[in-house]
């Protein structure tokens, strides 16, 4: 069984701080890796996707990856109160796209 | 530009009727999809398209048949709709076979009654 984890949260933490997501998956084969944002009603949306071991940044988001440890993160810094919404993170192998139940972040003014 | 677009936006059925959910896309995307969101589960595959003309299972395809009318259009249908079908269900694209890049139409929430 594929199984990707999320802490469902919530994580709530204070304007301008960092906020740190985590994803754990289990199949070993898993070669891409992706963050997607949700909020609460709409539509998921792509904000970071990672391929290789090590850290990603585009702007304020890194993504980072650690295939030994099979393990995938997101950082958020200087955490605005739009960032609030729920953070799925997904990972695929071989036209299979697993995703996790998403962590819902709440960023307070 | 539109995207990926769904209908309905809602729909109420009872137990053991059917419908059809219609999803097109105008980015001449080769794949697409059909997913399920249920609180606490996260998004699970219901059926994949890679390319006109061919359809694959994908996590959790029981009570759903699809077709990929062409390249633009991908329907799911409910033959007989049970309570366990309600659910939030998005259809998705993306430009290549390898899944990436997924471009999620609005949604469908959909009660079984």
């Amino acid at each position: 069984q594929k199984e990707v984890e999320q802490n469902s949260g919530p994580l709530s933490v204070p304007e301008g701080a960092i906020a740190s997501l985590n994803c754990t998956y289990s199949d070993r084969g898993s070669q891409s890796f992706f963050w997607y944002r949700q909020y609460s009603g709409k539509s998921p949306e792509l904000i970071m996707s990672i391929y290789s071991n090590g850290d990603k940044e585009d702007g304020r988001f890194t993504a980072q990856l650690n295939k030994a440890s099979q393990y995938v993160s997101l950082l958020i810094r200087d955490s605005q109160p739009s960032d609030s919404a729920t953070y799925l993170c997904a990972v695929y192998n071989n036209n299979d796209m697993r995703f996790g139940a998403g962590t819902r972040l709440t960023v307070k003014p | 530009n539109a995207g990926v677009t769904q209908t309905p936006k809602f729909q109420v059925l009872k137990t053991g009727q059917s419908m059809t959910l219609q999803c097109a896309q105008d980015m001449n995307h080769n794949s697409m999809y059909w997913y399920r969101q249920d609180p606490g589960m996260g998004l699970r595959l219901i059926y994949y398209s890679a390319s006109e003309g061919t359809t694959d299972k994908g996590e959790v395809p029981n009570g759903y048949n699809v077709s990929r009318l062409n390249k633009r259009e991908f329907s799911l249908r409910l033959e007989s709709a049970a309570p366990s079908q309600t659910s939030v269900y998005f259809c998705a694209s993306s430009p290549r076979g390898d899944n990436e890049k997924l471009f999620f139409g609005s949604g469908t929430q959909l009660s079984v009654l």
